[in-house]
């Protein structure tokens, strides 16, 4: 069965520090993807990123940056300058993919509630 | 273009009522996805529809929850003699296919209450 971990509940930083959401995933599958989502306080998900199996490659977008490392099941989310605007809830999730069929249902770690005090 | 829309944006319910929450997918999506959250449960998967494919129902917690979709677009989701347990937002999101590879698009969600 397939389980994401965020073990951070919540985190509180003073804006324009750098901070890290940690996010675990187990599965059994080689195939898989590995999404951060963000919820703001008007309730909405957001996607911010989506990265497979096949590509550890790190991204950076701006502020934000992922560490995917299949050695330790790792996506890790790195958003460095905080802002303000960056509070939310961060959701780490995961979807498999079977050989002759699809399964994309995502499954969600608990999310980190991220507070950036001005 | 337009999201996912959902409604209504509120339910407050009577414990044993039935209710009914409707979700509007992006047009041209094929896949629709049912998601429950709540603070003791987190964010969980209930039920998705991919085309003319029998719907995925293993998240359903129970029989009272179904939920159809008509016509490859809006679905419906009925919770039947609802709980208090019921309690929750219930979130619709829709992709371009089944592929695991396709980002989910989320609705506002329904925040239902039963009393």
């Amino acid at each position: 069965a397939q389980k994401v971990t965020q073990a951070q509940t919540e985190i509180s930083v003073v804006e324009k520090e750098d901070v890290t959401l940690d996010c675990v995933y187990e599965t059994r599958d080689t195939t898989y993807y590995l999404f951060w989502y963000k919820q703001p306080p008007s309730g909405e998900l957001v996607f911010l990123i989506r990265r497979n199996s096949f590509d550890e490659q790190n991204e950076i977008s701006g502020r934000y940056s992922w560490n995917f490392q299949k050695s330790t099941s790792s996506f890790n989310f790195t958003i460095t300058a905080s802002q303000v605007v960056d509070s939310a809830v961060y959701f780490c999730a995961l979807s498999e993919e079977r050989w002759g069929g699809a399964n994309s249902k995502l499954t969600f770690g608990k999310g980190i509630t991220l507070s950036v005090r001005p | 273009g337009a999201g996912v829309s959902q409604s209504p944006s509120n339910k407050v319910t009577e414990k044993g009522k039935d209710v009914e929450l409707r979700c509007d997918p992006i047009s041209g999506h094929t896949a629709l996805y049912w998601y429950r959250q709540s603070l003791g449960q987190g964010l969980e998967f209930l039920i998705y529809f991919q085309g003319n494919s029998a719907p995925d129902k293993s998240g359903l917690p129970s029989d009272r929850f179904s939920a159809e979709r008509t016509g490859g677009s809006v679905s419906t989701l009925t919770i039947q003699r609802t709980q208090q347990e019921d309690s929750a937002v219930y979130l619709c999101a829709s992709s371009w296919g089944l592929a695991g590879y396709n980002e989910q698009f989320f609705g506002p969600g329904t925040r239902l209450t039963v009393l």
